[in-house]
């Protein structure tokens, strides 16, 4: 089944605890993102990569780090997660920006 | 960066129609349209592109007008399933990046009472 998977689902940790969220995706995409979703913003992205070995900076990368070794995985990486970091959080991929952009399940990331 | 939506919030019953329109600074390459139910992750409606082409839902229609950099979703004749949020999503060249970029909006949240 095609299919983006993010882990953990949920998440609760204190600050500056590095944690890392995982996605991965089997549709041999070469566009993956990550986005947080707070009451009231919509969808904000953090980064994106256009292929293996290439990220960029979204609208709000602070805080936030990503690598993209393998072009199925793009793992975010909270160094020293703050409270203003608690949010949802989603990953997705596509084959690029001009075809369907298939999300992930989410991860709910509490920060206390 | 972010689209603008409009309206924020609309209420239905079920059978009328709707519009939520989606609007750009920014020079639009391709116009994404998703819906998010409470909860879930969005989900793929359809896409617009630059000079017409259209992929996407058979049920629910939308333009683009690339001159103007907006665009519109319709649904007509609404369901009780078409209740979520709807997010429109720009594609664009980011100068500042030299690269294209796909933003979300703040999205609309459609309610359709019976």
């Amino acid at each position: 089944e095609a299919q983006v998977t993010q882990n953990p689902r949920y998440l609760i940790t204190v600050t500056g605890k590095k944690l890392t969220v995982t996605c991965s995706q089997n549709m041999n995409h070469e566009y993956m993102s990550w986005y947080r979703q707070d009451p009231g913003l919509g969808l904000r992205q953090i980064y994106y990569s256009m292929n293996v070995e290439v990220t960029d900076k979204g609208d709000v990368p602070e805080g936030y780090k990503v690598s993209r070794k393998e072009k199925r995985n793009f793992p975010l990486i909270l160094e020293s997660p703050s409270p203003n970091q608690t949010s949802l959080y989603f990953c997705a991929s596509s084959l690029n920006l001009q075809e369907t952009q298939y999300f992930g399940p989410g991860t709910r990331l509490l920060v206390l | 960066q972010q689209p603008v939506q409009s309206p924020q919030a609309v209420i239905l019953r079920e059978g009328e129609d709707a519009v939520i329109n989606c609007s750009s600074s920014k020079a639009l390459y391709s116009v994404h349209w998703y819906r998010q139910k409470h909860g879930e992750a969005p989900i793929f409606l359809m896409i617009l592109l630059k000079g017409g082409e259209q992929k996407g839902h058979d049920k629910i229609s939308a333009s683009f007008n690339e001159k103007k950099q907006q665009s519109s979703l319709y649904l007509t004749a609404s369901q009780l399933s078409y209740s979520g949020t709807y997010f429109c999503g720009t594609e664009f060249w980011d100068s500042g990046g030299s690269n294209y970029k796909l933003t979300f909006g703040k999205g609309t949240l459609l309610t359709v009472n019976p």
